[in-house]
């Protein structure tokens, strides 16, 4: 079974710092990796997902992340926080096969200080 | 060109009711997924429609039924509710049923059984 680990519920950082979000899945095979943001009363929104290929990843927002198999890892990061990222990000893996079910973490809640 | 939405809202319920949630998916989706999302935690996968097709489904009693429509918009129906239920419960769509295919949220309906 697929699961997804996020060691950090919440995390504050002033503006204009480094952000990296930790993510650790578990997953038989090769998987699918999301990461998604979600904001007060929002649906969520997907940052950036790896399929295959290079490990680093560039997403929107300025948001990236790295796989890294033998860690079982797919880390988010952001070089500068704006007061704008202030949300919820969530992890999340999926077969890469068909029916595109995803498991999900149960989330970072990011605060940025002014 | 509207994204994924969803109906009613909010929407408050008393145990042993039985609740309908509709969805309607973005413009040329015909992949319909349910998610239930607990105060706290990441989604849930509940099932998947395509094709008119229930074709995966999470870890949730059969109380959780759903219905997908010709014209692709789709149904969750819980019965039975009960306190453990209360949750936002998230569709979501996308084209076709791989998973490499991006998928879109709605921005959910709040349900509170009392």
């Amino acid at each position: 079974a697929q699961s997804v680990t996020q060691p950090d519920i919440h995390i504050t950082v002033s503006e204009g710092a480094s952000l990296e979000l930790r993510c650790n899945y578990s997953y038989g095979a090769t998987p699918y990796l999301f990461w998604y943001v979600q904001s007060p009363g929002q649906g969520l929104q997907l940052l950036l997902k790896y399929f295959s290929g290079d490990t680093l990843v560039q997403g929107i927002k300025g948001f990236e992340a790295e796989f890294k198999r033998s860690q079982s890892s797919f880390n988010l990061r952001k070089p500068s926080v704006h007061w704008s990222d202030a949300a919820e990000y969530f992890c999340a893996v999926a077969a890469n096969t068909n029916a595109g079910k995803s498991t999900f973490g149960d989330g970072t809640t990011l605060t940025v200080k002014p | 060109d509207a994204g994924v939405t969803q109906s009613p809202t909010h929407l408050i319920k008393t145990r042993g009711q039985q609740v309908t949630l509709r969805c309607s998916p973005k413009s040329g989706h015909d992949t319909v997924s349910w998610y239930q999302q607990a105060l706290g935690q990441g989604p849930q996968f509940i099932f998947q429609y395509y094709e008119e097709e229930e074709r995966q489904r999470g870890n949730f009693p059969d109380r959780f039924s759903g219905h997908q429509f010709p014209n692709y918009s789709s149904e969750l129906n819980v019965n039975a509710l009960w306190l453990g239920d209360s949750a936002l419960y998230l569709c979501a769509s996308r084209p076709g049923d791989r998973t490499y295919n991006e998928q879109f949220f709605g921005p959910g309906t709040r349900l509170t059984v009392l």
